[in-house]
């Protein structure tokens, strides 16, 4: 969808690095969500925001931290990269108002950690 | 703790065949159910959805999914596939918490 953007698309990295990855959105949605894809593993929840002064851990945060800059900013870092960090990673964004919470991706970055 | 299953990793199917993938959740209380599809190299989009009323939901491109409470089921189906329906398929349930969770995932190769 469009109206989340992930930037950069794709990164090649070094162990130990830090890391920035980066999810705007114009729809408005309050609620952000990181994501990290592996094969045969689906995805699993990194981190979320439900609104600029509310972040939450999700099932695996070990390794990483988040930084809701603002409504429609929602940032990943990976503070020292490892190579099992290498993955494909999505942001989200969600509106629960009007009761259906349905969630909107970003088109996903791509993450090698050498 | 919620969980989402989905037995079929891999399919492989010729055009026009009928397609059903499995998905299995495990929570008691109400659930919003979801299908994903991830086109090769393409984010997540949205299929279909079931959130209450009519168990049998319909979505884009001819999909369809029924929500059987009784066996803890949404599964997708589709009476006749396309080559353009090659794509990863992800099952994904939302309880109480408001968090989705997510299935493996099905991956399914269509050839013509």
């Amino acid at each position: 969808d469009a109206d989340v953007t992930q930037t950069p698309r794709n990164r090649i990295t070094k162990t130990g690095k830090r890391i920035m990855l980066e999810c705007s959105q114009t729809k408005g949605h309050d609620r952000m969500y990181w994501y990290r894809q592996d094969p045969g593993l689906g995805l699993r929840l990194i981190y979320y925001s439900f609104d600029v002064k509310d972040i939450n851990k999700g099932e695996i945060s070990d390794g990483y931290s988040v930084s809701r800059q603002a409504q429609a900013k929602f940032s990943l870092s990976l503070e020292s990269a490892i190579p099992n960090q290498t993955a494909l990673y999505f942001c989200a964004t969600s509106d629960p108002s009007g009761g259906e919470n349905i969630q909107y991706f970003g088109a996903g970055t791509r993450l090698s950690v050498l | 703790a919620q969980s989402v299953s989905q037995h079929n990793h891999h399919v492989i199917l010729s055009e026009a065949a009928s397609l059903e993938l499995g998905c299995n959740y495990s929570y008691g209380g109400t659930v919003n159910l979801f299908w994903y599809v991830q086109y090769p190299g393409q984010h997540l989009q949205l299929l279909l959805k079931y959130f209450s009323g009519d168990p049998l939901v319909k979505g884009i491109k001819g999909f369809e999914a029924e929500f059987i409470k009784s066996k803890f089921s949404f599964n997708l189906r589709k009476p006749s596939v396309q080559w353009s329906d090659t794509a990863e398929y992800f099952c994904a349930v939302k309880g109480n918490t408001d968090k989705l969770i997510f299935g493996t995932g099905t991956r399914l190769q269509v050839f013509p």
